[in-house]
């Protein structure tokens, strides 16, 4: 019971350089999001997508791109990383149609920009 | 848009004692307050949430509270465990559906001692 997977869970990378977080999920979720978690700012949402071919951008979305070409896939890239995207970032999923709204997530991936 | 205040940002209690966190929200047309926990090392994981028909709800030794006058709800939990040491999130959106208007709180570190 996979549920949301993301890779990888820990990178480094110096200021400049670009890098692609992945993410991916099989419950067939048609909502998908990515969110980054700093000290004392909680959870803030980049990019999130309601389904494949369709994305919008969140609160903090300077820096980021994203893309949705399948319904299982929600890749997050950093085309040229900074010291301030320093971050644990989080993916996030859900059915489209539902009345819970519950967002499952994925364990994180925490990057580093020296 | 929606802004959450969440205190205490730490919170340490003794095995067996309650637990009070409590979150401020400023939007009106918020209806939806999940609460989320986030265990060392992993993503946040809803544990209970309340729709603003609703005055309190439980689900065992977790109960959350709502006064949608004064824009305040809480996480109540009593006899707490070394197992409730964690995180915790609010968050306050429309509606249910609506992940995306989704607005976190800061977070509140829990600590239960023995």
């Amino acid at each position: 019971n996979a549920g949301v997977t993301q890779t990888p869970k820990f990178q480094v990378l110096k200021t400049g350089q670009s890098m692609t977080l992945q993410c991916a999920q099989d419950m067939n979720h048609e909502y998908m999001s990515w969110y980054r978690q700093d000290p004392g700012m909680g959870l803030r949402l980049i990019h999130y997508s309601v389904g494949a071919g369709i994305t919008d951008q969140g609160e903090v979305p300077n820096g980021y791109n994203v893309s949705r070409s399948t319904t299982e896939d929600f890749p997050l890239r950093l085309l040229s990383a900074a010291p301030s995207q320093t971050s644990v970032y989080f993916c996030a999923s859900r059915p489209g149609q539902t009345n819970t709204g519950e967002l499952f997530f994925g364990e994180g991936s925490r990057l580093t920009v020296l | 848009g929606e802004n959450v205040e969440q205190h205490p940002s730490t919170l340490s209690v003794q095995e067996g004692d309650s637990a009070v966190i409590k979150c401020t929200y400023s939007d009106s047309a918020s209806n939806y307050f999940p609460w989320y926990k986030q265990e060392l090392g992993k993503g946040p994981q809803l544990i209970i949430d309340i729709r603003s028909n609703v005055g309190e709800k439980k689900d065992q030794r977790i109960a959350v509270t709502l006064n949608k006058t004064a824009k305040h709800f809480s996480l109540h939990i009593t006899e707490t465990q070394p197992e409730d040491s964690a995180v915790y999130f609010c968050a306050a959106s429309p509606f249910p559906g609506t992940a995306s208007k989704l607005t976190f709180g800061t977070g509140t570190r829990l600590q239960v001692t023995l």
